[in-house]
């Protein structure tokens, strides 16, 4: 079946520094993807939606220009998190649609990324 | 005020034991999903459905769209089945742009 897959799994950064997370979809293009931030115990919140060949839109309230977000292929996404603080740490996790399968497909989620900025 | 609420927020049940999992929406829907979230965070999508009832092994997914609520129920669960469970509202006009809003999730412990 459709895999979206995302790396790194786990990484620890020191504030200040910018982080990196890949989401590629591995058997299927994907022209939109999304970006989800979720912390403990809460819902999975939309941080934004990562457009192939054009801007990432923002839900309101995530700052664009510290979550930076590249679609540069129809299988890769990638989320930088800028200038990383304490309070940035969270699970970081991409879902995808399979275009193929219809409007209301299944999202097919990536395993996430967990992000301590120390 | 979430628009997806489930229930119960914890349950902690016994291996064999039959468990059953809430979803209520307030306003229509397109689907609803259930995902399954493992310990380590990686998400499954186990159902979507948007009448009737669905089935795949053990797991089995009803709805009532009349009443707008949803079930997962497990028949003899299994320590492996342990998880959080969230359902998923998906609709034109819902969460952000993917459509979606998230219920907060049932933090489930099947013990042996």
């Amino acid at each position: 079946g459709a895999v979206v897959s995302q790396h790194p799994s786990r990484v620890i950064c020191k504030s200040g520094t910018s982080v990196k997370i890949e989401c590629r979809s591995l058997d299927f293009q994907a022209t939109t993807m999304f970006w989800y931030r979720q912390f403990p115990k809460q819902s999975l919140m939309l941080m934004a939606t990562s457009n192939e060949g054009s801007k990432a839109t923002y839900e309101q309230g995530v700052e664009k220009d510290k979550f930076l977000i590249n679609h540069a292929s129809l299988t890769l996404s990638t989320l930088t998190v800028t200038s990383a603080h304490p309070e940035d740490s969270s699970f970081y996790i991409c879902s995808a649609r399979d275009p193929g399968t219809g409007a209301y497909s299944p999202l097919h989620f990536g395993n996430g990324t967990r992000l301590t900025v120390t | 005020k979430n628009e997806v609420e489930q229930s119960p927020q914890n349950l902690t049940a016994q291996e064999g034991e039959f468990i059953t999992i809430n979803c209520s929406y307030s306003v229509g829907i397109s689907a609803l999903h259930w995902l399954q979230q493992h310990p380590g965070g990686g998400i499954v999508s186990l159902f979507m459905l948007s009448s009737g009832k669905k089935k795949h092994g053990r797991l089995i997914a009803t709805i009532n769209i009349q009443e707008k609520h949803s079930s997962l129920h497990i028949t003899a669960s299994h320590p492996r089945d342990s998880a959080v469970y969230i359902c998923a509202a998906h609709g034109p006009g819902r969460g952000g742009a993917d459509g979606l809003t998230f219920g907060k999730g049932t933090h489930l412990i099947i013990q042996p």
